[in-house]
Formats: structure tokens, C-alpha cells, sequence
């Protein structure tokens, strides 16, 4: 248990479909972020969030739709995604957006159909 | 790129044997990280190693950084059969919320 939890672990979707990735982290961080896990990839920076302003995007499709409402919520709209947005999202807190420990959720598995 | 670059992409050792990874970046950085990942699972943060610092130890881990060669390695000595994951090397540089992964190095400790 690292105090990040993601819901769902596991989501389906066709492309037309429109869904969302939940993110809650228990610790009291101000910064907040999603990655994006594809096999063979680094990781890659999505969004950031830092006290629930927005202080990166990491040129990311708009079919991707973050959401911020407190320090301790962040959700990843999706719509109209692709196959090759299937990949393990994974959200993680820190203290603030410049410190440095970064604390994981267990993932959320999409595979867009 | 600003991404961390792991050396060896796999790695295979028997129980008891020591583990080195080695990570190697292009930038300065404040901070390099090691992290673990369990099949599927989320990472874990293991270490953090300052940019003024050369060497870190916490139990069976050691991390070296060496910045004039822009190199770091993560050492696991007497490794088990639960060591078995994908270990990620992170560097911190001077953008805000800018974390760079690589792409990990795949260990298995075979018992």
C-alpha cells in the first residue's frame, strides 16, 4: 500500500467509448502526475500537477483530458482513444513538484479495442 | 534526451550473487532515483542520490554517482529470489515535475 490508489486496475474500451481513470493519493502532496507505460518504452511524462495547477504537458494528444479538482484527485479523461493509447497509466504524488520522491499507484491497464 | 539509459537491459543471477546495474544520462541533473517495478505492478521508489553526493547506501542496496561521467550504478548484494523485477533509474533536473525514466533493466534471481 503506498497511498496511491487507481481505479479501475483493468478498463476496456472500443474507441468510441468515453471513460475515466481515477487517481487518490492519502499522503498530503501538493504535486500530482500521470505517466504512460507502453512495453519497451521508457516511461513517459504525461501531465503535472502542482497545488491543482497544471505545470506540464508533455504534448499529449487532447483525446487525453486531465483533471485536477483538489491535491488529492487527479483523473484522466478518455475518449475516442486509439490502439496504441492501450498501456499501463500509472499516476504518482510527491511532496511538491520539485521534490524529489515519487510515490505510485498500482497502474491502471487500458486496452482500447 | 534527458532520459536515464539502463545497462544491462536484462540481467540473470542465482541466489546468494550480487546484481549491478548501471545508468548512464546526458544532463546535469539534481538528483538521480532507483526505482522497482514488480510485474504489472506500480514503481517503488528505492533510493535517491543528491548530485553533491558519490555513494548511498540502505540495507542491501548501494548507489554510486559519478557526475563527471554522467553515471550512476545500483548495486543489490546477496540477492533472493523476491529481487526479481525491473529496476528504472530516474534523473531530476531543473524543470519542475520533470522526472526522466529510462527503460529499465529486467532482473531475475533464480533460486
Amino acid at each position: 500500500e503506498t497511498g496511491v490508489t487507481q481505479t479501475p486496475r483493468h478498463l476496456v474500451m472500443g474507441m468510441t467509448n468515453k471513460k475515466s481513470l481515477k487517481c487518490e493519493q492519502h499522503l498530503g502532496h501538493n504535486a500530482m502526475y500521470w505517466y504512460k507505460q507502453s512495453a519497451k518504452k521508457p516511461l513517459e511524462l504525461m501531465f503535472v500537477y502542482n497545488f491543482k495547477e497544471q505545470t506540464e504537458n508533455n504534448s499529449v494528444p487532447s483525446r487525453f483530458s486531465p483533471e485536477c479538482p483538489n491535491s488529492s484527485h487527479l483523473f484522466l479523461h478518455l475518449h475516442t482513444l486509439q490502439p496504441e493509447d492501450s498501456a499501463l497509466y500509472l499516476c504518482a504524488s510527491s511532496g511538491t513538484a520539485n521534490t524529489g520522491e515519487l510515490f505510485f499507484g498500482e497502474g491502471s491497464r487500458l486496452t482500447v479495442l | 534526451s534527458q532520459q536515464g539509459e539502463e545497462d544491462p537491459q536484462a540481467l540473470s543471477i542465482q541466489e546468494g550473487e550480487n546484481a549491478t546495474m548501471n545508468c548512464s544520462y546526458k544532463t546535469s541533473i539534481n538528483n538521480l532515483q532507483w526505482y522497482r517495478q514488480n510485474s504489472g505492478r506500480g514503481l517503488v521508489h528505492l533510493i535517491l542520490i543528491r548530485s553533491n553526493e558519490r555513494e548511498k547506501h540502505s540495507g542491501r542496496l548501494r548507489v554510486t554517482l559519478d557526475t563527471s561521467k554522467k553515471s550512476s550504478s545500483l548495486l543489490i548484494t546477496a540477492s533472493r529470489a523476491a529481487d526479481t523485477a525491473s529496476y528504472f533509474c530516474a534523473t531530476w533536473g531543473s524543470t519542475l515535475g520533470r522526472l526522466y525514466f529510462g527503460r529499465g533493466t529486467q532482473l531475475t534471481v533464480w533460486p
